[in-house]
């Protein structure tokens, strides 16, 4: 019974495709968020979703697009991807101060 | 700009040991703060919390301290286990808003 679960765990994709990365919580939260950890394991949050609506957009390229179909899930579609966009993908909920993160999703754009 | 960062990358203790990470954080008006466990292939696990109110918190081996005046924040993890060697993240949550900001992490490396 996972709590926050993403699927697929590993994508490799070449240059210039499109790919989504999807996202489920069971947890009843209402706050969800895409994290993005590079190669030096830094975190950075890209987009929180709250109940079905954006409130956090950080300085993403507009090839990332978040959809948030209702408050359990958040997908997180990629355009024309790039080499840079190599990373280990996180999704997380939250209600109040309780976060929860799924295992993430390697992503290795060649 | 907002940041957290961490004084060391990596930490190497022997086993039965005391660990201590340290945390440096910039934004003054953050009132939680979160230490994360990273294992190799898994999401970010939490640890223990302390919120601005707060110098000091104890969990079960773990203890959180909160300097304000220098904000300084540390994770010390008594008789350090092998089960412990994982990355290690602070993270600062602003008043009114949910986003994390989370530090560049500290590797902790327990030798048997």
């Amino acid at each position: 019974d996972t709590a926050v679960s993403q699927t697929p765990k590993y994508l490799v994709t070449q240059m210039g495709n499109d790919k989504s990365i999807k996202c489920e919580q069971n947890l009843g939260h209402d706050t969800m968020y895409w994290y993005k950890q590079d190669s030096k394991k830094f975190l950075k949050i890209m987009f929180s979703y709250n109940n079905k609506e954006l409130i956090i957009n950080e300085t993403v390229p507009n090839r990332f697009s978040p959809k948030s179909p209702d408050k359990a899930h958040l997908n997180l579609h990629i355009n024309s991807l790039e080499l840079g966009d190599s990373a280990v993908y996180f999704c997380a909920s939250r209600r109040q101060a309780d976060y929860t993160f799924g295992s993430g999703t390697r992503l290795t754009v060649v | 700009g907002e940041s957290v960062g961490l004084h060391l990358p990596t930490l190497s203790v022997q086993e039965g040991d005391n660990s201590i990470i340290n945390c440096a954080y910039s934004n003054s008006a953050s009132d939680y703060f979160i230490w994360y466990k990273q294992e190799s292939g898994k999401g970010p696990q939490f640890i223990i919390d302390i919120r601005s109110n707060m110098d000091k918190r104890q969990g079960q081996r773990v203890t959180v301290l909160l300097n304000k005046t220098v904000k300084h924040l540390s994770l010390q993890i008594a008789a350090t286990q092998p089960g412990d060697s994982a990355v290690y993240f602070c993270a600062e949550k602003g008043v009114n808003t949910g986003k994390l900001i989370f530090g560049q992490g500290t590797t902790l490396q327990v030798k048997p």
